[in-house]
């Protein structure tokens, strides 16, 4: 069974509004952390958000925001007010018990921002 | 800069010949790891490092693959006798183990191509 599934292999986005990006997980552990990465096409991975599984309010970093549904095992990404500059892929990932200290990540959602 | 870097960038090859790549990794990160990415796949692990000690290994890391880290710092993967489908982007992050977000910070990766 998938870990971490993103069902939106491409996603577009008028610059300056919102966009979310979808992410949800597979995890029979209680504590667990959830990432989102973003990859231009330049190839390195960045780190954009963290959203623990005992955290109890939305992980916010500037313009990005996680929607975290535990009951739904859901991890979406909100990027508001998009820039041309958000067009990447974008990779949700999840460390848990039983994947150790290893990532496990979605296949990915590629954004791209429309002037 | 103090992020991850790995060389090379880019590396083409032919078949049944060994390639390295090198990481060297944030200066006080002990952790190190090592994936691999597809084209349209997110990063796959292969291997990971606490300080000197390689601790996990994926069954995608075949025998003609091997990871050291000596003494701790950089690392080197190494892969032998280079068949096609090993063309791939070879990613390198790096992390402060014992912290509650572990969060792991990714370089710039060496795509690999084998004709």
């Amino acid at each position: 069974a998938q870990k971490i599934t993103q069902t939106q292999p491409g996603m577009f986005v008028q610059e300056k509004e919102a966009v979310t990006l979808d992410c949800t997980y597979d995890t029979s552990d209680q504590s667990y952390g959830l990432f989102w990465y973003k990859q231009p096409s330049s190839g390195e991975m960045i780190f954009l958000i963290y959203q623990g599984s005992y955290d109890e309010q939305n992980a916010t970093e500037g313009r990005y925001s996680l929607n975290f549904q535990k009951a739904r095992k859901s991890a979406n990404l909100v990027i508001s007010a998009s820039q041309l500059g958000d067009s990447a892929m974008y990779f949700c990932a999840m460390r848990d018990g039983n994947t150790g200290n290893q990532f496990y990540f979605g296949t990915g959602t590629s954004l791209t921002v429309i002037p | 800069d103090t992020g991850v870097s790995q060389d090379p960038r880019h590396k083409i090859t032919k078949r049944g010949q060994n390639v390295t790549f090198r990481c060297d990794p944030i200066s006080e990160h002990n952790r190190l790891y090592w994936y691999r990415q597809t084209l349209g796949q997110g990063p796959e692990f292969l291997t990971y490092f606490q300080n000197e000690a390689q601790l996990e290994k994926s069954r995608l890391l075949s025998d003609r693959f091997s990871a050291e880290r000596p003494k701790g710092s950089f690392s080197t993967l190494e892969i032998q006798r280079t068949e096609q489908g090993d063309s791939a982007m070879y990613l390198c992050a790096s992390s402060l183990g014992a912290t509650r977000v572990e969060t792991q910070y990714f370089g710039p990766g060496t795509r690999l191509l084998v004709l």
